[in-house]
């Protein structure tokens, strides 16, 4: 069973910087997991951040970054907003046209 | 502008069906496989099925596998699930969304399933 892991909490103070990680329950996420993450506030879609680990989508502001860290994707949140509390997910391709969600990280800015 | 709507949620019983449809617009449908994602209440999002972007190849989730169908009509710029069999743990927001490389990046605003007696 095939399990995506995220931090189920983190916080940030306002202007600051925050990493929030997307691993694997056995191995090593690479760029061939094509890692994306994905920001949702209550009540509305997801909006995407970041697709095939580092592509910003359109209209995404520069401050949010995609990379593979170690063993895991990462999405980074340089200079925090108000704006940027909300829940985070990314999602891995596992292959043979599979994917799998992490369970969501909820980023609280204060 | 780029663009995803879904529609064809509703209330039905345990053991029924229900299909819904997600209306592109604002690109090249036929050049995209697209996804069915879906969202329990209160919880995190969960993949449920793809459809490439030639129709040549369906996948699904384990938990939906023989009962519900992906399916596509270019021509209509619409994708659709057709959910058969439907049962109490199917509730959920569904959301349709566009596949760039192997992930998501147009998401429709969501159709609502609730699957009650």
């Amino acid at each position: 069973q095939t399990v995506v892991t995220q931090e189920p909490s983190f916080s940030v103070s306002p202007g600051g910087t925050v990493t929030l990680t997307c691993g694997l329950n056995s191995g090593s996420v690479s760029t061939s997991y094509y890692p994306s993450w994905y920001q949702q506030t209550p009540g509305q879609a997801p909006r995407t951040l970041i697709y095939s680990t580092n592509t910003r989508s359109s209209g995404v502001p520069d401050r949010f970054s995609g990379s593979i860290l170690g063993n895991k994707a990462a999405l980074t949140i340089t200079g925090a907003q108000a704006e940027d509390e909300s829940d985070y997910y990314c999602v891995l391709y596992m292959g043979s046209g599979i994917w799998v969600f992490g369970g969501g990280t909820k980023l609280t800015v204060l | 502008q780029v663009q995803l709507v879904e529609s064809g949620g509703g209330v039905v019983q345990p053991g029924r069906s229900l299909r819904l449809s997600c209306a592109a617009s604002g690109f090249i449908f036929s050049s995209h496989g697209m996804h069915w994602v879906r969202q329990a209440p209160g919880k995190g999002l969960e993949w449920v099925a793809v459809i490439w972007f030639d129709g040549s190849k369906k996948y699904y989730t384990d938990s939906v596998k023989g009962r519900f169908t992906i399916s596509r009509d270019d021509a209509k710029n619409s994708l659709y699930l057709q959910m058969n069999s439907l049962r109490a743990e199917d509730t959920a927001m569904y959301y349709c969304a566009r596949d760039p490389q192997h992930s998501f990046d147009i998401w429709g605003q969501g159709t609502m399933v609730t699957v009650s007696s």
